[in-house]
């Protein structure tokens, strides 16, 4: 069984700090995928990034990173320099190799960025 | 390119009627999700449909729930009756077969008074 937890429920920044929001997830597949959705107060969840399992690399992008490491199970994400526009809630999600196309979600994690 | 897309946006009704929620995907996406989002929790999947067959509704409560996705386009998913449990958004999502991320429609906002 797949399982992914995101044990923040809620972080409060002040708008420029850094934070990370964590995501760990468990799975039995040797190759699976891991993603970022975003999920503003308006609603719609926004694809942001995908690892493959294979793929250690760190990405980067903007003020958005992301850190996967498999001897933790973890796929962090860290918001560099805050924004108020960075204010939403958080999903990771896990799938697996033979079954790309069903995704687990965590609960997500709440960020608030106060100006 | 336009999103997925789903009416209405918000539904609310008396225990015991039925509802129906519609959803068109992204074009050219051939596989389509619905998920339930309770509150504080993340989408939980109750239906994917691959072209016009559903491969997982094992999540699908089917005594009360259906869905159809006639010509592999949009899709329905119907509610009958409702429940007070079922207060939630469900939320469509679509993904094309060359890639695993999902693009998801803004949901409909269920309230069953």
């Amino acid at each position: 069984a797949q399982k992914v937890t995101q044990a923040q429920t809620e972080i409060s920044v002040v708008e420029k700090e850094d934070v990370t929001l964590d995501c760990v997830y468990e799975t039995r597949d040797t190759t699976y995928y891991l993603f970022w959705y975003k999920q503003p107060p308006s609603g719609e969840l926004v694809f942001l990034i995908r690892r493959n399992s294979f793929d250690e690399q760190n990405e980067i992008s903007g003020r958005y990173s992301w850190n996967f490491q498999k001897s933790t199970s973890s796929f962090n994400f860290t918001i560099t320099a805050s924004q108020v526009v960075d204010s939403a809630v958080y999903f990771c999600a896990l799938s697996d190799g033979f079954n790309a196309g069903k995704s687990t979600f965590g609960d997500g994690t709440t960020l608030t960025v106060k100006p | 390119e336009a999103g997925v897309v789903q009416s209405p946006r918000y539904k609310i009704i008396e225990k015991k009627q039925p509802v129906a929620f519609w959803c068109n995907p992204i074009s050219g996406h051939n596989t389509l999700y619905w998920y339930r989002q309770n509150l504080g929790q993340g989408p939980e999947l109750l239906i994917r449909y691959e072209n016009e067959e559903a491969v997982d509704d094992s999540q699908l409560p089917k005594d009360r729930f259906s869905a159809e996705r006639l010509k592999g386009v949009d899709s329905t998913l119907k509610i009958q009756p409702a429940e007070l449990g079922d207060s939630a958004v469900y939320l469509c999502a679509s993904r094309k077969d060359t890639a695993y991320e999902q693009y998801f429609g803004p949901g409909t906002r269920l309230t069953v008074t």
